[in-house]
């Protein structure tokens, strides 16, 4: 079941900060978040394991509360690089035989002007 | 280190006519997935091969065959094209031993059927 993502737009201005939401119905075992800019491959921003950890990339960092089965986006100081879409891909926690299959959210379309 | 190429980018289809998506990885990951991308809909996945000489079917398979050629290569055949697969396709790989990797995605193919 696709993972839910909140909210679907979110407009900032340069040195403001988000937060992006992706709340899953079933038992996740990890969370992967990716950004894509308009017309190109989604990038791998950072991985959330079971276990509750957290993670940051510079500036970008990441939360996964495995009892919600939920997992939130950071964006701080917000550069105008950071404008894209955003998409949580969730893998669930059944056993070792879901071969790294990933259920992406609908997407958030984050927005930085000057 | 090209990592995952797709070819060919572009493509429009009439209705009924068949073709090939090649997509292809270097970095001798085990696992290859098939997306599908529509406006508002995320990325679903259309076929997963968790390693060389295996394929199963993920979200929306209906309308795709698929082929791992080696443990490179991962093939999508469209047999008899509709409009409802205008979409943008995405091939994605992972190494997929330990469930701490993610996925690396390809540029797309951006395919029209008329």
């Amino acid at each position: 079941q696709q993972p839910v993502q909140s909210p679907q737009a979110v407009i900032l201005r340069e040195g403001e900060d988000a937060v992006i939401n992706c709340s899953s119905s079933k038992a996740l075992y990890s969370v992967h978040w990716y950004r894509q800019k308009h017309g190109e491959a989604p990038v791998f921003l950072m991985i959330l394991l079971k276990g509750g950890e957290q993670k940051g990339h510079d500036k970008i960092s990441a939360s996964f509360n495995e009892k919600k089965q939920q997992s939130s986006l950071y964006l701080t100081a917000s550069q105008l690089s950071y404008s894209g879409t955003y998409f949580c891909g969730t893998e669930m926690s059944a056993g070792g035989t879901s071969y790294g299959k990933l259920t992406f959210g609908q997407g958030t379309i984050l927005t930085v002007h000057p | 280190n090209a990592g995952v190429t797709q070819t060919p980018k572009f493509q429009v289809l009439k209705t009924g006519q068949s073709m090939t998506l090649q997509c292809a990885q270097d970095m001798n990951h085990n696992s290859m997935y098939w997306y599908r991308q529509d406006p508002g809909m995320g990325l679903r996945l259309i076929y997963y091969s968790a390693s060389e000489g295996t394929t199963d079917k993920g979200e929306v398979p209906n309308g795709y065959n698929v082929s791992r050629l080696n443990k490179r290569e991962f093939s999508l055949r469209l047999e008899s094209a509709a409009p409802s697969q205008t979409s943008v396709y995405f091939c994605a790989s992972s190494e997929f031993r330990t469930r701490k990797e993610t996925q690396y995605f390809g540029p797309g193919t951006r395919l029209l059927v008329l």
